[in-house]
């Protein structure tokens, strides 16, 4: 069956520290892979998405996600956190292919970034 | 200008009644969405479409209602609400399928049925 697994529910850093947010896929071929962030009372925006080429991706906001194949990862890492990306993060993967387009969604990581 | 814009950004209404939430997209993009997460942060699909055609459609409870007038608008309709109703209900949109391009969200309405 595909899923989207992001094993860690709440994460807690420091500001400042460095950040890596898990997420782990099980889908029939490749995927297109999406990393969206949700703050407070918004909506989700789309942080960076990969789809073929180069395994690592830059995004927005200094964040960066890397593809691994064989560990069906593609996890989310900022090298210095910043008070303001305390949010929701949502990792999501979606068919290259077919009619049935529609994204499969992770449960999210709520980040909490102490001052 | 917004991109996505939802109206109301909060709804707050009794059981029973019936309830519209505004779908309106300025980027051109032929799909829209409607999701619903609920208090646990889940994202659940309910509808899609495309160029006004429906071509999603979740296991949705049939008091649920989408209307595509045109495809930069997609409203949502709920008849008879219920308490499990509430939930923060959130349109996108996306230039193809969501599958392989990036999807534009509205900041959601939250709808509380007391």
């Amino acid at each position: 069956a595909q899923s989207v697994t992001q094993p860690d529910i709440h994460i807690t850093v420091s500001e400042g520290a460095s950040l890596e947010l898990r997420c782990n896929y099980s889908y029939g071929a490749t995927p297109y892979l999406f990393w969206y962030v949700q703050s407070p009372g918004q909506g989700l925006q789309l942080l960076l998405k990969y789809f073929s080429g180069d395994t690592l991706v830059q995004g927005i906001k200094g964040f960066e996600a890397e593809f691994k194949r064989s560990q069906s990862s593609f996890n989310l890492r900022k090298p210095s956190v910043h008070w303001s990306d305390a949010a929701e993060y949502f990792c999501a993967v979606g068919p290259l292919t077919g009619n049935n387009r529609k994204l499969i969604w992770g449960l999210g990581t709520s980040l909490a970034v102490n001052p | 200008d917004t991109a996505v814009s939802q109206t109301p950004k909060y709804l707050v209404t009794q059981m029973g009644n019936d309830k519209s939430i505004k779908c309106e997209q300025n980027l051109g993009h032929d799909t829209m969405y409607w999701y619903k997460q609920d208090s646990k942060k889940f994202l659940k699909i309910m509808f899609s479409y495309n160029n006004k055609e429906l071509i999603i459609n979740e296991t949705v409870p049939n008091r649920f209602s989408p209307k595509s007038p045109d495809k930069a608008h997609l409203n949502l309709h709920i008849n008879s609400l219920e308490l499990g109703d509430s939930a923060v209900y959130f349109c996108a949109s996306s230039p193809g399928g969501m599958g392989n391009t990036e999807a534009f969200f509205g900041q959601g309405t939250r709808l509380t049925v007391v």
